[in-house]
């Protein structure tokens, strides 16, 4: 029973180019939250879904940055038009029910240069 | 307002107890939570406890919560040096079901 995947391990990116980090849940979980972590601070939250509806994405920056979970396949975080600030490490979640027993992936830690 | 606070720095002998402590603001916390994060790793659930226990202890680690003060602690007794990590506290609030609030962390490191 794999636990949450996370794809790229590590993303490199330029100015202004996409970057999309994909998350697998673990097997029966169908609650995904996504968190951002800045260099030497705590988790932030960015964006709770299920599959194919975005619950709460109080987290999320108004611009550039969007989430989905399909029916099929991966949890999407998209990020357009990527700037130096947004180098960090990503951080998905999954859950059973809403908000418990929360299992994090490894995370996957873009860098914009 | 949510806000979760923890010392950023924790130095212990191995062998030792260590304890870190965090504060929450939040009144209507339900979960609170303590998760481990090992350099360049993901965050690891390390125990938690239910907002009307004062007291959980597995193994090693106990938990202690004082309600009044909006205070959690996290021991750990024996201190190895596999328990280098980071440390974060965290609270699950009743009024957002969804999201875990995280604080900064406390990075512990062990002396021999």
């Amino acid at each position: 029973n794999a636990g949450v995947m996370q794809n790229p391990r590590h993303l490199v990116r330029r100015r202004g180019q996409e970057a999309r980090l994909r998350c697998s849940p673990m097997k029966g979980h169908s609650h995904v939250y996504w968190y951002r972590q800045l260099p030497e601070e705590g988790l932030k939250f960015m964006v709770y879904l299920q599959k194919e509806n975005i619950i709460d994405e109080s987290g999320m920056p108004k611009e550039r940055f969007s989430a989905e979970f399909p029916k099929e396949g991966p949890s999407i975080l998209r990020i357009q038009q990527v700037v130096r600030g947004d180098s960090a490490a990503y951080f998905c979640a999954s859950s059973l029910r809403d908000g418990y027993g929360y299992t994090f992936g490894s995370g996957t830690r873009l860098t914009v240069v | 307002g949510e806000d979760v606070e923890q010392s950023l720095f924790l130095s212990v002998r191995e062998g030792d107890s260590s304890v870190i402590n965090c504060t929450y603001t939040d009144s209507s916390s339900t979960y609170l939570y303590w998760y481990k994060q090992e350099p360049g790793a993901g965050l690891q659930l390390l125990t938690y406890i239910f907002s009307n226990m004062d007291m959980k202890q597995d193994q090693r680690l106990t938990v202690l919560l004082n309600k009044k003060d909006k205070h959690l602690s996290l021991r750990i007794a024996d201190t190895q040096t596999g328990d280098s990590a980071i440390y974060f506290c965290a609270e699950k609030l009743e009024s957002s079901a969804s999201k875990i609030i995280f604080g900064s962390g406390t990075r512990l490191s062990i002396r021999p």
